[in-house]
């Protein structure tokens, strides 16, 4: 199984902070790496896909970037609604792995 | 454009069984995979198992393994996740995802499963 080790599990930020969050795959997973956000009682939102995808209607202010098994999620400057939970996942194989998820906190 | 709807919340004792849907639209249902994902009350994302749309063949993560069941009903682009004996344990929120030929992922809203006595 290919694990995905994301963090911080915990991140406390300022609004209009930069921050990132970063996903290592445990072998190499081509670029078929998804973030998420989720609050609490919704579904996941999907942010980005293929690694450095923006979805359609996710503020420019996300991005991904990936370096071999290394994948990141920056935030360039938070906002008040940013503040939720983050997970990767990877879907080049078919177990579609899952981060342990970063929860952003507001400082 | 692409659109998961899956069924709605269910209630259920323990023992009993249960199939939840999740029905797929404005897409060809025969690429790539339908996939289930658990998510129990505040926890994390868990990937269930999957189900490929083109030859029906199904992976189940360990975890899952023969504990659930998927299939599907491609004439009416539908998948399923199917429990043969619930446990309180079970108690979850569900979703079905799928990607499209661009790597975009789309998941369903979620079927919340309660199993208690």
């Amino acid at each position: 199984d290919i694990q995905m080790t994301q963090s911080p599990s915990t991140l406390s930020a300022f609004v209009g902070d930069r921050v990132t969050i970063t996903c290592r795959a445990s072998q190499i997973i081509s670029d078929l790496l998804a973030w998420y956000q989720q609050k609490p009682g919704k579904a996941p939102k999907l942010l980005i896909y293929k690694a450095s995808n923006l979805q359609s209607g996710v503020p420019p202010r996300f991005s991904g970037t990936a370096s071999g098994t290394e994948f990141t999620l920056t935030i360039s400057s938070l906002q008040p609604d940013d503040f939720a939970t983050y997970y990767c996942q990877q879907y080049n194989t078919y177990f579609l792995t899952f981060g342990q998820g970063t929860k952003l906190e507001i400082k | 454009e692409l659109q998961l709807v899956q069924s709605g919340a269910e209630v259920k004792k323990p023992g009993e069984s249960l199939k939840i849907s999740c029905k797929g639209s404005g897409y060809s249902f025969t690429n790539y995979w339908i996939a289930w994902v658990r998510q129990m009350s505040g926890k994390g994302l868990e990937s269930m198992g999957l189900i490929y749309l083109d030859d029906f063949n199904t992976r189940y993560s360990p975890s899952f393994q023969g504990q659930v069941s998927i299939s599907v009903d491609k004439s009416i682009s539908t998948a399923y996740l199917q429990w043969s004996n619930l446990r309180a344990s079970d108690t979850a929120m569900y979703y079905c995802a799928t990607r499209d030929n661009s790597g975009r992922l789309y998941w369903g809203q979620g079927t919340l499963v309660t199993v208690s006595s």
